[in-house]
């Protein structure tokens, strides 16, 4: 099976940087992604990693070593908007492919 | 057209009914989801369809029943559901279940309520 662990909440002003973590096990590890999604509303994609490194969109990057079973999500430039829920998801090739989501980093940012 | 359309936005059903949800995209995309999302949850994994045969069942109920009548369109059945049912359900669609990670597209879900 697959487990993945985040902190439940993190808490962040704004302007600041925030980085959030995330451990996972799985047997056929193809790749991790993140997913932003506010209340009442849909997951939003935010990033992939498959192979050991930085990837940098914007504002955000995502941070994978796959040595470690390790990743983050990088926030910087802290905006109002970006309160909202976090979830890593490992994509995994086991059994077929299949996305499965972490229970989620609840992020505040405050004035 | 980057969308995924999910309908009804909103269901209320007795245990006894039967009733569908619709999904569906225009992005080309093979592969399509179904997931179940409780509140303060994280997304569930229902069902997941490669280019339109099932290729994972999780598990699911049988009184949930997938259909895909085309690789655009998605359907979810539903029969003589539970109180415990009442989620948002949300549909999803990638490039393809097993290529390259290309992030899921979601639809804005249906947020069902069984009584």
């Amino acid at each position: 099976g697959q487990s993945l662990e985040q902190p439940s909440e993190v808490t962040a002003v704004e302007g600041a940087i925030v980085q959030i973590n995330c451990t996972y096990q799985t047997s056929g590890f193809y790749g991790l992604s993140w997913y932003q999604q506010h209340d009442g509303g849909a997951p939003t994609f935010l990033s992939y990693n498959a192979l050991d490194g930085l990837e940098e969109t914007g504002r955000f990057s995502s941070f994978l070593s796959r040595s470690d079973s390790y990743g983050y999500l990088l926030l910087q430039e802290l905006q109002m908007k970006d309160s909202a829920s976090y979830f890593c998801a490992v994509r995994d090739r086991a059994g077929g492919f299949k996305t499965i989501f972490g229970a989620g980093t609840r992020l505040f940012v405050k004035a | 057209d980057t969308e995924v359309t999910q309908t009804p936005k909103h269901l209320v059903m007795g245990m006894t009914n039967k009733k569908s949800l619709k999904c569906e995209q225009h992005m080309g995309h093979r592969a399509m989801y179904w997931y179940k999302q409780k509140a303060k949850k994280p997304p569930e994994l229902m069902f997941v369809y490669s280019y339109e045969k099932l290729s994972i069942n999780e598990s699911v109920p049988s009184r949930f029943s997938p259909e895909c009548p085309n690789s655009s369109l998605l359907n979810l059945h539903l029969h003589a559901l539970q109180p415990e049912d009442s989620a948002l359900y949300l549909c999803a669609s990638s490039q393809d279940a097993g290529g390259p990670g290309y992030g899921y597209t979601f639809g804005s879900g249906t947020r069902l309520t069984v009584v």
